[in-house]
């Protein structure tokens, strides 16, 4: 079975710094996708980057960049010049096509970030 | 076009009562998953529908827990006999398709169901 962990679970970051969020997981798949979510206090889950298995490049949304490294099932998230409202928890996510035709989250613990001013 | 519609968003109960979770999904989306969210922990997947069929059920507990997705009308979650270990937000997810460039799911706002 696939588990995503990301092992911090609060972190802090001074406003207009950069702060990367790790990410590992576990799969015997080739083929998949990974998420990063952003939940805020109002809890609406927001997506913030995609990441196709299949693609070497890393995705970047912006301020938003990845480091995939497939070999270590490492997905971890850069948030360059973090703003007040990036403060939420962020959620790495795992998909994949199972057998029953169903692609299903599979989301880690989260992260609780806090962006200082 | 309109996001995904949950409602309500905060529903109380009492042990041993019903409890009806409604989910519309993005115009044009016919897939509806359901997951829960216990405090402090991520998203767990519970079901996955499509119109009038269920694909997918694999994370429902075995007992007291149920879900439709009518030709017609929203997606429903019944908790029946609710217990205080239910209270958690239930999020519901609605996705174009289910290949391709369309996995992608869009999340709705949730329902925070509180048993009392």
């Amino acid at each position: 079975a696939q588990t995503v962990t990301q092992s911090q679970p609060e972190m802090s970051v001074q406003e207009a710094e950069t702060v990367t969020l790790s990410c590992t997981y576990d799969t015997s798949e080739n083929n998949y996708y990974l998420f990063w979510y952003k939940q805020p206090p109002s809890r609406q889950m927001i997506l913030v980057i995609r990441q196709e298995a299949y693609k070497q490049q890393n995705a970047t949304e912006n301020r938003f960049s990845v480091n995939f490294q497939k070999a270590a099932k490492s997905f971890s998230l850069k948030i360059s010049d973090s703003q007040l409202g990036d403060t939420a928890m962020y959620f790495c996510a795992f998909m994949k096509h199972e057998t029953s035709g169903t692609y299903k989250y599979i989301f880690g613990t989260g992260t609780r970030l806090k962006v200082l001013a | 076009n309109a996001g995904v519609m949950q409602n309500p968003r905060h529903l109380v109960r009492r042990r041993g009562q019903e409890a009806r979770l409604r989910c519309s999904p993005m115009k044009g989306h016919s897939h509806v998953y359901w997951y829960r969210q216990l405090p402090e922990e991520g998203l767990k997947f519970m079901v996955y529908l499509q119109k009038e069929n269920i694909i997918d059920e694999s994370g429902m507990p075995k007992e007291r827990f149920s879900a439709e997705f009518p030709k017609e009308g929203p997606s429903i979650l019944r908790i029946q006999q609710v217990v205080r270990g239910d209270s958690a937000a239930y999020f519901c997810a609605s996705s174009l398709r289910t290949s391709g460039i369309s996995y992608e799911q869009y999340f709705g706002p949730g329902t925070r169901l509180t048993v009392t």
